[in-house]
């Protein structure tokens, strides 16, 4: 079984804080990288993808990979009360279509 | 717009009575998958389809079917749905499609609420 693990919180940080979020995953061959946001109710929407080791920036998220140490965490800057939601970490084991999803971790951001 | 969508949005039925949830992408997609959302449970994957005619099991396929006879739609069939179906279930889609873009990054439609009684 391709395990895919996350906390899953919650994770409360107040308003201008940085969110740290960590996603372990099992399958040493695993190939790209996703962080998924979904408020409650709603479908999971795409924020980050990241394929290689180090960081990768995309305005106030940061993607960091680490394939030896078979982790991917997520920075979120100047967090938002509206950054409140689940971050769903995701792993493509192979080159293909399949992702692995993590269960999830919930974010607070307090005013 | 590229997007994913499903049919009905909400639904509430009541045990053993067929229904079928649709589902249908505009990005010619290879790849589809249908998941259900349980509180504590994440995404569980129930059945992908890597292209027309071409259907596999997932992780949690009893009770369900589906089928692909169009690039475009992936309807899920519960023949005699039971209250443990009741979840929130998403279609997703990727694949290559008409831009070229990445097969592995998966696209969600809004999701439908089902509820059995």
């Amino acid at each position: 079984q391709k395990e895919v693990e996350q906390n899953s919180g919650p994770l409360s940080v107040p308003e201008g804080a940085i969110a740290s979020l960590n996603c372990t995953y099992s399958d040493r061959g695993s190939q790209s990288f996703f962080w998924y946001r979904q408020y409650s109710g709603k479908s999971p929407e795409l924020i980050m993808f990241i394929y290689s080791n180090g960081d990768k920036e995309d305005g106030r998220f940061t993607a960091q990979l680490n394939k030896a140490s078979q982790y991917v965490s997520l920075l979120i800057r100047d967090s938002q009360p509206s950054d409140s939601a689940t971050y769903l970490c995701a792993v493509n084991p192979a080159s293909g279509y399949a992702l692995n999803f993590g269960k999830g971790t919930s974010l607070l951001v307090t005013p | 717009e590229a997007q994913v969508t499903q049919n009905p949005r909400y639904l509430i039925t009541v045990t053993g009575k067929k229904l079928t949830v649709t589902c249908s992408q505009n990005m010619n997609h290879e790849y589809m998958s249908w998941y259900r959302q349980d509180p504590g449970l994440g995404l569980r994957q129930i059945y992908y389809s890597m292209n027309v005619e071409v259907t596999d099991k997932g992780d949690v396929p009893e009770g369900y079917k589906v089928s692909r006879k169009e690039k475009r739609n992936f309807p899920l069939i519960l023949e005699s749905p039971s209250p443990n179906q009741t979840s929130l279930y998403f279609c997703a889609s990727s694949g290559s499609g008409t831009s070229g873009g990445r097969t592995d990054t998966q696209y969600f439609g809004p999701g439908t609420r089902l509820t059995v009684l």
